[in-house]
């Protein structure tokens, strides 16, 4: 398997522009994550999605931040209008659950390295 | 919610030589896994080592090693024979083993220098 894909590798966008980050969980994974990673929070959760479905989003920063899970192999994450604090580095990752428990480590893609001017 | 904290933001260790790096958590929950993440200049998110909290037997990765005391909450890594591949950013991480808890929730992160 390929694991988990994303593109692109890097944005760089003006502010105000509208960006879209796309993943691609591994096949069979039925848990996606949406993670961004900056050196004054961390690693942060901003979403997550069960057999496509969003389960949890209360990490999402406000409005303009929207994500979609239309199948099972494809998800983005949308920024509209962007900002200069939106930059960061977003990673996507996928799980699997097995039997009653959400399987256990998550793998992740390389990120997108989001920078807006 | 469940916290992890990392309370060494760096750590140095000479080549060949063992470091180990602490992490603590915050639960109220009996089931439950914690790992540890490795991430290289290159900003892969690697997998190094797993723990399920109802196995009492440290996990142990070939140079890598845990001590987990669940009473303590506490998740620590070791890593024996330091190389200097092993110089990256470590996070130590929480996942809950309930049905419904599926949030994967890190720590601040460890940069770890291997000096040759």
């Amino acid at each position: 398997d390929a694991g988990v894909i994303q593109s692109p590798r890097h944005e760089v966008t003006e502010m105000g522009q509208e960006v879209t980050l796309r993943c691609k969980p591994i096949s069979g994974h039925d848990y996606l994550f949406w993670y961004r990673q900056t050196m004054m929070r961390g690693l942060e959760l901003l979403i997550y999605f069960n057999n496509n479905v969003p389960i949890d989003d209360s990490g999402m920063p406000e409005d303009r931040f929207s994500a979609k899970m239309p199948n099972a192999s494809f998800s983005t994450l949308k920024i509209q209008p962007s900002e200069p604090r939106d930059s960061a580095v977003y990673f996507c990752a996928s799980s699997l659950r097995q039997g009653f428990k959400p399987n256990t480590e998550a793998f992740f893609g390389q990120g997108t390295r989001l920078t807006v001017v | 919610a469940q916290t992890v904290t990392q309370s060494q933001p760096e750590m140095s260790v000479q080549e060949a030589e063992t470091v180990t790096l602490s992490c603590t958590y915050d639960t109220s929950e009996s089931d439950y896994y914690l790992f540890w993440y490795k991430q290289p200049p290159s900003r892969q998110m690697i997998l190094v080592i797993r723990q399920e909290a109802y196995k009492q037997q440290n996990a142990t990765e070939n140079r890598f090693s845990v001590n987990f005391q669940k009473a303590a909450k506490s998740f620590s890594l070791k890593i024996s024979d330091s190389q200097l591949g092993d110089a990256a950013m470590y996070f130590c991480a929480y996942r809950s083993g309930e049905t419904s808890g599926s949030r994967l929730t890190f720590g601040e992160g460890t940069q770890l220098t291997v000096n040759p």
